[in-house]
């Protein structure tokens, strides 16, 4: 079954309003959560490195004051998109690093992702 | 800068071939290789896992190989479907990027019954 959690898998909102989405890490914790979107008939790419309890890394061009991430705990980090644009309309999707143990490093786990319309 | 390569663009197929998807990057130094499965305005759902250390994974009528030296992941399909109509996306996480993920553009399949 999955591990990482994603709501929600579709979401619609109006220009100009704020949409949050969810990305849980359902039986494990994790320090350290990844952000993609997807352009149109693009690869995905990666937006930022969420990491708990303290700011998160964003890539270059990502607009940090637009794209809000919080990983308030071990098994949650939020991405708000502020002021919501047509142009954000997208497939965002969240992975979770899972530690599985000192000497393997992490296995990475991805939600299933969730698409946002911007009326 | 780390990049993900996946050929063909797009694949038409009758139905019951066996096909081969690419995937090539350009850094050895992987942790490991996923390949996804995505639907039209669906999400990603995850078929196979190839940890740096193994050569290959099996399930059903998929098999996916890694042959980090030549920087290369084939994903196998046998006995093609329609319902194996899709995109297909490879994803390599580096051992130097913490978990960070690079996505390849993918390769849009289509099995003709």
């Amino acid at each position: 079954g999955a591990v990482v959690s994603q709501h929600p898998s579709r979401v619609i909102c109006k220009s100009g309003t704020s949409v949050k989405i969810e990305c849980r890490s359902l039986d494990f914790q994790a320090t350290t959560m990844f952000w993609y979107r997807q352009f149109p008939k693009q690869s995905l790419m990666l937006m930022a490195t969420s990491n708990e309890g303290s700011k998160a890394t964003y890539e270059q061009g990502v607009e940090k004051d637009k794209f809000l991430i919080n990983h308030a705990s071990l098994t949650l980090s939020t991405l708000t998109v502020t002021s919501a644009h047509p142009e954000d309309s997208s497939f965002y999707i969240c992975s979770a690093a899972r530690a599985t143990g000192p000497s393997s490093g992490n296995t990475i786990y991805f939600g299933e992702g969730s698409w946002l319309t911007v009326v | 800068k780390q990049e993900v390569t996946q050929i063909p663009a797009a694949l038409s197929v009758p139905e019951g071939e066996n096909l081969v998807l690419n995937c090539s990057f350009t850094d050895s130094a992987i942790y490991n290789l996923q390949w996804f499965r995505q639907d039209p305005g669906k999400g990603l759902t995850s078929l196979l896992l190839i940890q740096s250390s193994q050569r290959e994974q099996t399930s059903g009528r998929l098999n996916a190989s890694l042959d980090k030296s030549s920087g290369r992941s084939t994903l196998y399909i046998a006995a093609s479907q329609p319902g194996d109509s899709a995109t297909y996306l490879c994803a390599v996480t580096y051992n130097t990027n913490a978990g960070k993920s690079t996505f390849g553009d993918g390769t849009t399949l289509t099995v003709k019954p």
